[in-house]
């Protein structure tokens, strides 16, 4: 597609509850990363992909949290047993790959644990 | 590892008035440095990035950023503010196939 697209862009949920987040990269883009972001904080790393595997898997908040990628394309994010604190935006980003490439941000997943 | 300090949490400036918003990087060479801009109801951004080169970069809707290796700073610079640049400003570093970024400057202007 045009753009990195993220679905859903919104997602309330229970505490307790497993989420799942979807990232569509740019066609083309080997680099995919995702990042968390709390209210009114920055930009937290979480895990970034290089085709479909994962060689830095060191923001990962806790093992609730997993991600996996087909290839060079879709990327899910998944919350187990979700808790309160994981209430945030979280951002995916993809890229052609290489050190200092441009990262092309979606329009993230606004989530809400209730 | 790499890490990125934004030292100001928020900024207010007139409108016309300069602009700098001071960052700070830790990384053992040089790396990847970045400026992005993430406006209300927008995604981010890339206002510019440093390699190498000319140690000044220009980068989009007026922006520039001088990298200074003996103060491990890449400061992002606006001559006149316009009250659309109203927004937030992440610095992010690239040391090696990772991105991070720096927790944000939020840019108030004022009439």
């Amino acid at each position: 597609g045009a753009g990195v697209s993220q679905s859903p862009s919104n997602k309330v949920t229970e505490k307790g509850k497993d989420v799942e987040l979807r990232c569509d990269p740019i066609s083309g883009h080997t680099a995919l990363y995702w990042y968390r972001q709390r209210l009114g904080q920055g930009l937290e790393f979480l895990i970034y992909f290089q085709g479909n595997s994962a060689p830095d898997k060191s923001g990962l908040p806790s093992d609730r949290f997993s991600a996996e990628r087909t290839g060079e394309s879709v990327s899910t994010l998944t919350i187990q047993r979700t808790q309160q604190e994981d209430s945030a935006v979280y951002l995916c980003a993809s890229s052609l790959g290489g050190i200092g490439e441009k990262l092309f941000f979606g329009s993230g997943t606004q989530l809400s644990v209730l | 590892a790499q890490s990125v300090t934004q030292p100001d949490i928020h900024i207010t400036v007139s409108e016309g008035a300069s602009l700098e918003l001071r960052c700070n990087y830790s990384y053992g060479a040089t790396p990847y440095l970045f400026w992005y801009v993430q406006s209300p109801g927008q995604g981010l951004q890339l206002l510019l990035k440093y390699f190498s080169g000319d140690t000044l970069v220009q980068g989009i809707k007026g922006f520039e950023a001088e990298f200074k290796r003996s103060q491990s700073s890449f400061n992002l610079r606006k001559p006149s503010v316009h009250w659309s640049d109203a927004a937030e400003y992440f610095c992010a570093v690239d040391g090696g196939f990772k991105t991070i970024f720096g927790a944000g400057t939020r840019l108030f202007v004022k009439a």
